[in-house]
């Protein structure tokens, strides 16, 4: 049983353009909501990350949007820049223990000049 | 200075031949893993280990093995390699429990495993 689904698996958008990615969780128990980026030949890093008291976090050009009613988080990339092409992993968790992470399978995304 | 370092980056090996790949870091981290990613860069979690106690075990066959000689280092051991196997490895740490701060993985950068 999968307990968190992400979606598109790939994203192709125009540089300058937004990039919007969705999760979906089970467990309520979750309280930790981070987003991972990897690049090619390098591991996940953490990008930005959410509990669920707030509804949304921004750190830049990156912005998680939480709607915990919905068991549903989403990553929004403004202004996609090319040096964005990575892929993106959400991942739940309870906070005092990360080694129950749940990640996502994974959107890779593209951003086209 | 790397903060999760695993060797060797790459092992090109034949089916039923053991390997080891090494994982260490500098974090001061209690906990310890190693996750597995495959083809499609699914990531699942192999093992767990928390001040050199395993903590899990996912549903992984018995040839593999970890051994954290002490919190800093986690080691993975597999033998009578499979096709199968062929993935990246990636080895991460935390730091849980009641002095946890934030639940971050910080993953190391990877170890690509080919089995011929």
């Amino acid at each position: 049983q999968q307990q968190v689904k992400q979606s598109p698996q790939s994203l192709i958008v125009q540089k300058g353009g937004i990039s919007i990615i969705n999760c979906a969780y089970e467990n309520t128990a979750f309280d930790y909501f981070p987003w991972y980026q990897q690049f090619p030949g390098k591991g996940p890093a953490l990008l930005i990350a959410i509990r669920p008291d707030v509804s949304e976090k921004k750190e830049g050009r990156f912005t998680i949007s939480f709607n915990k009613s919905a068991k549903q988080f989403s990553l929004h990339i403004m202004d996609s820049q090319p040096g964005d092409s990575a892929t993106y992993f959400c991942a739940a968790s309870i906070k005092t223990n990360a080694g129950k992470s749940t990640f996502g399978d994974g959107t890779t995304l593209t951003v086209k000049p | 200075d790397t903060a999760v370092s695993q060797t060797p980056k790459y092992l090109v090996t034949q089916m039923g031949n053991d390997k080891s790949i090494k994982c260490e870091q500098n974090l001061g981290h209690d906990t310890m893993y190693w996750y597995k990613q495959d083809s499609k860069k699914f990531l699942k979690i192999m093992f767990s280990y928390n001040n050199k106690e395993l903590i899990i075990n996912e549903t992984v066959p018995n040839r593999f093995s970890p051994k954290s000689p002490d919190k800093a280092h986690l080691n993975l051991h597999i033998n009578s390699l499979e096709l199968g196997d062929s993935a990246v490895y990636f080895c991460a740490s935390s730091q849980d429990g009641a002095s946890g701060i934030t639940g971050e993985l910080f993953f190391g950068e990877g170890s690509r495993l080919t089995v011929l």
